[in-house]
């Protein structure tokens, strides 16, 4: 069945670097690609929606410069947290779903920012 | 607009026990629900989903969710507790029309007690 690759899985940064986490569709067309967001103890939260060849849409209250999203294919979205702080560890996931193709979920990322 | 109210963060039951997880949910229009599992460390896998065909939904691993209208709720059960079955459980709902947009629970983290 189709299935949606994220990349990595964990990760460790320092303060002030930059962190890209991908996701990939592997065996269909992602026309459409969501970003969460999981704090600790709390549900996912909906960053923003890709559409491929457009500028995301971002839900209310996330910093588009900081969390930069980039859907330039059918089949790749890429997630850069710039300049991250401490307080953007978190558990990131992605999804995506193409034409008549049901929503597929990533298996997420563990950030962690010392 | 809809949205999803998750009853008990935490939930523990004895092995054998039934297990059950309320979801409560609130559309303008009827909607789909799903329930997504969440063990340690991996990402999120797909329980059930009702899709406005049969109310009484079967998942994978024994569980199973009945859809109530009239009272808007998703609980999800299982009537014998295995330890295996210890992980985080999201509802979700979204719009049948768009299909894309999830909106998830604060989730419930199911604890088995030997």
């Amino acid at each position: 069945g189709a299935v949606v690759s994220q990349h990595p899985s964990w990760v460790i940064c320092k303060s002030g670097t930059s962190v890209k986490i991908e996701c990939r569709s592997l065996d269909f067309q992602a026309t459409t690609m969501f970003w969460y967001r999981q704090f600790p103890k709390q549900s996912l939260m909906l960053m923003a929606t890709s559409n491929e060849g457009s500028k995301a849409t971002y839900e209310q209250g996330v910093e588009k410069d900081k969390f930069l999203i980039n859907h330039a294919s059918l089949t790749l979205s890429t997630l850069t947290v710039t300049s991250a702080h401490p307080e953007d560890s978190s558990f990131y996931i992605c999804s995506a779903r193409g034409p008549g193709s049901p929503l597929h979920f990533g298996n997420g990322t563990r950030l962690t920012v010392t | 607009a809809q949205s999803v109210t998750q009853l008990g963060s935490h939930v523990s039951v004895s092995e054998g026990a039934l297990v059950l997880l309320r979801c409560n949910y609130s559309s303008s229009v009827p909607p789909y629900l799903f329930w997504y599992v969440q063990y340690p460390n991996q990402g999120l896998q797909l329980l059930l989903k009702y899709t406005s065909a049969a109310t009484l939904v079967k998942g994978i691993n024994g569980f199973e969710a009945e859809f109530k209208k009239s009272e808007t709720s998703f609980h999800l059960t299982k009537p014998s507790a295995h330890m295996s079955d210890a992980a985080e459980y999201f509802c979700a709902v979204s719009d049948p029309d768009t299909g894309n947009q999830f909106y998830f629970g604060t989730g419930t983290s199911l604890t088995v007690i030997p």
